[in-house]
């Protein structure tokens, strides 16, 4: 049964710091791994996506990196933002009907 | 552009009431669809998904249900509400082609149960 772990849970860091948030799935047979942002009492928000066949995606000043045969990937977030702060949800592609499985989150704060 | 629409925005409703939440897509044709739960403290849980017109695909024994009556259009149902289906509901759609497509969700339905 597939797993998603994503810590820490959260993360306080001043506004400029470059930082990384981890997620780890436990069975490698993925279709892709997402990256998804979440507001405060708001929905998903898309960032990225990486197929099982990729090692990175970037846009603008992140970029996601996933190594299937250690179970990982990281979000890495440039130069962070007072706008940066939400939560931040990694998810699994398990099947070609696009399921996904969720990690819990890491609910990040940028202190201006 | 593509756009997905999920009301009521917030819910409140007695033990023992039913349920209707609808979602739609605009902007694109034959998607897969999805319903999501996200309790307190906990993370997203698939509920259903649909890659087609009365295709439903229950991933959870709940004391909900699914349907899809039309192509773009998909509602979350109860007979009767439990505490325990309090949270925070989510639609979510994906092109169909392809099984590398972003997910792209709604803005939730929040249910509080009294």
């Amino acid at each position: 049964k597939q797993e998603v772990t994503q810590i820490p849970a959260a993360l306080s860091v001043p506004e400029g710091e470059n930082l990384v948030l981890n997620c780890s799935f436990t069975d490698s047979a993925i279709y892709n791994l997402q990256w998804f942002r979440q507001d405060p009492g708001k929905g998903l928000t898309s960032l990225l996506l990486i197929q099982s066949s990729q090692r990175e995606q970037t846009s603008g000043r992140l970029n996601a990196s996933l190594d299937k045969s250690s179970g990982r990937s990281t979000l890495y977030i440039a130069a962070s933002q007072p706008g940066d702060s939400a939560t931040y949800l990694c998810a699994v592609g398990t099947s070609n009907t696009g399921k996904l499985i969720f990690g819990q989150g890491t609910t990040l704060q940028v202190k201006p | 552009s593509q756009t997905i629409h999920q009301w009521p925005a917030t819910l409140v409703q007695p033990v023992g009431s039913p349920l209707s939440l609808e979602c739609t897509v605009e902007g694109t044709s034959n998607p897969n669809l999805y319903w999501y739960r996200q309790a307190a403290g906990r993370g997203l849980q698939l509920l259903f998904y649909s890659v087609g017109i009365g295709q439903i695909s229950s991933e959870v024994p709940q004391n909900l249900s699914a349907s899809r009556p039309q192509d773009r259009q998909f509602i979350l149902s109860s007979k009767k509400l439990l505490l325990s289906d309090s949270g925070f509901y989510l639609c979510a759609w994906s092109v169909r082609q392809g099984v590398n497509q972003p997910q792209h969700f709604g803005d939730g339905t929040r249910l509080s149960i009294l």
